[in-house]
């Protein structure tokens, strides 16, 4: 079993809808855990990290299921420029692997 | 600025040639990766290193190989035993876990595009 999976889509969605990714982790010592976007042919980059209480930063929410272990991100009011890749990633206290789901891929249409 | 530099961006290499990307880093952080994305995957991981002199081996390390002698640096070595090279690499850093540090985020340079002709 994968150490972390999500649905790759793509979820194609119109500008201005409410989007919702889940991902789910296998390994419950998992600690840390992260949000990730990738645009075409570029590096990722840290969308936001996921507390355990939840967080939200202006229109994306993330939250954390530790007894169903996963976590999701919603994206309030999609923008064109919300179009990528976002990738779920974990990582386990005192241990430096990072494990990478394989990414959702996201569509805003005008 | 801070920030995590890889290069070449391009890479055009022949069969049967070794290779070797460079990653630096002024973050002062002790871990780095090596990960390697195909098209439409996601993300797999050759190397890691959390101190200087030291490395581990990911999930798909077999036909490349690391070095860590500075803290800033760690080089990726794609070998001719490597025999599908061509992918996207990107090379990460951060704070190591353990140092007052846990669950802080990798940051990536903008990865090397290798491509055997």
């Amino acid at each position: 079993r994968k150490e972390v999976e999500q649905d790759p889509g793509p979820f194609n969605v119109p500008e201005g809808a409410t989007v919702a990714f889940n991902c789910t982790y296998s390994n419950s010592a998992s600690q840390s855990f992260f949000w990730y976007r990738q645009d075409c042919r570029k590096e990722p980059k840290l969308l936001m990290s996921v507390y355990s209480s939840g967080n939200e930063d202006g229109r994306f929410t993330a939250q954390l299921n530790r007894a169903s272990q996963y976590i999701s991100l919603l994206i309030r009011d999609s923008k064109l420029s919300d179009s990528a890749t976002y990738l779920c990633v974990v990582n386990r206290r005192n241990f430096n692997k990072f494990y990478f789901g394989s990414g959702t891929k996201l569509n805003v249409k005008p | 600025d801070g920030g995590i530099t890889q290069s070449p961006k391009y890479l055009f290499r022949k069969e049967g040639q070794n290779v070797t990307l460079s990653c630096e880093q002024n973050l002062n952080h002790d871990a780095m990766y090596w990960y390697r994305q195909d098209p439409g995957q996601g993300l797999r991981l050759i190397y890691y290193s959390q101190i200087v002199n030291d490395f581990q081996k990911g999930d798909i390390a077999e036909g490349y190989s690391v070095s860590r002698e500075k803290k800033e640096s760690f080089p990726l070595t794609v070998t001719s035993a490597q025999k599908n090279p061509t992918a996207f690499y990107l090379c990460a850093s951060r704070f190591a876990t353990g140092q007052g540090a846990d669950g802080t985020e990798a940051f990536f340079g903008q990865g090397t595009r290798l491509t055997v002709v």
